[in-house]
């Protein structure tokens, strides 16, 4: 069966600094992937999105991913953090013809 | 701004009493979803409409009962619940019924079953 797993639980950054956030998917072709972003009391706001194409995609508020074929990976990037970075951060898989899966989600945490 | 609206966005219930949850989209997509976000779970895909039609429901129990009187509403009734179903309810638009097309949230609404 298909799944998403993003190993990290909670992440914490200082402002400024670069950020990763990592998302590992479990299906036997390449679905289409997805980043989504969930502040306090609201609800997700897509991020970025990859179907085909170059592996390395460039999503709203300088959030960019990177698709590794290789490693099933879908990895979540941005060079510096701000403190309205801090959110939850979910990473779903769509495979073709079937519904969307999300992972369990990364909260990050921003020190100032 | 999501253009999509929930109400209410706090519901506390016991679990004798049937109460409604309401979604409206702005945005002229014709696909609605209900999620439902549990602590420490994935978010979960309930029941997905596209054009007034339910399409998909992801053996969601009978208790949760959902309705599209036409494109740009959706609810979800709600009857009998227990403690577990206390969660975040999430509604959800896009343009079309299709995996890649962007889905567009509503901020939800918090449910408490007592």
């Amino acid at each position: 069966a298909q799944s998403v797993t993003q190993p990290d639980i909670h992440i914490t950054v200082s402002e400024g600094a670069s950020l990763e956030l990592r998302c590992n998917y479990s299906y036997g072709a390449t679905p289409y992937l997805f980043w989504y972003v969930q502040s306090p009391g609201q609800g997700l706001q897509l991020l970025l999105k990859y179907f085909s194409g170059d592996t390395l995609v460039q999503g709203i508020k300088g959030f960019e991913a990177e698709f590794k074929r290789s490693q099933s990976s879908f990895n979540l990037r941005k060079p510096s953090v701000h403190w309205s970075d801090a959110a939850e951060y979910f990473c779903a898989v769509a495979p073709r013809y079937d519904k969307i899966i999300f992972g369990k989600g990364t909260r990050l945490h921003i020190l100032p | 701004e999501t253009g999509v609206t929930q109400t209410p966005r706090h519901l506390v219930m016991g679990m004798t009493n049937k109460k409604s949850l309401k979604c409206e989209q702005h945005l002229g997509h014709n696909a609605m979803y209900w999620y439902k976000q549990s602590a420490k779970k994935p978010l979960e895909l309930m029941f997905v409409y596209s054009l007034e039609e339910r399409v998909e429901n992801n053996s969601v129990p009978s208790r949760f009962s959902p309705e599209c009187p036409n494109s740009s509403h959706l609810f979800l009734h709600l009857h009998t619940l227990q403690p577990e179903d206390s969660a975040l309810y999430l509604c959800a638009s896009s343009q079309e019924r299709s995996e890649f097309d962007t889905q567009y949230f509503g901020p939800g609404t918090r449910l408490t079953v007592l």
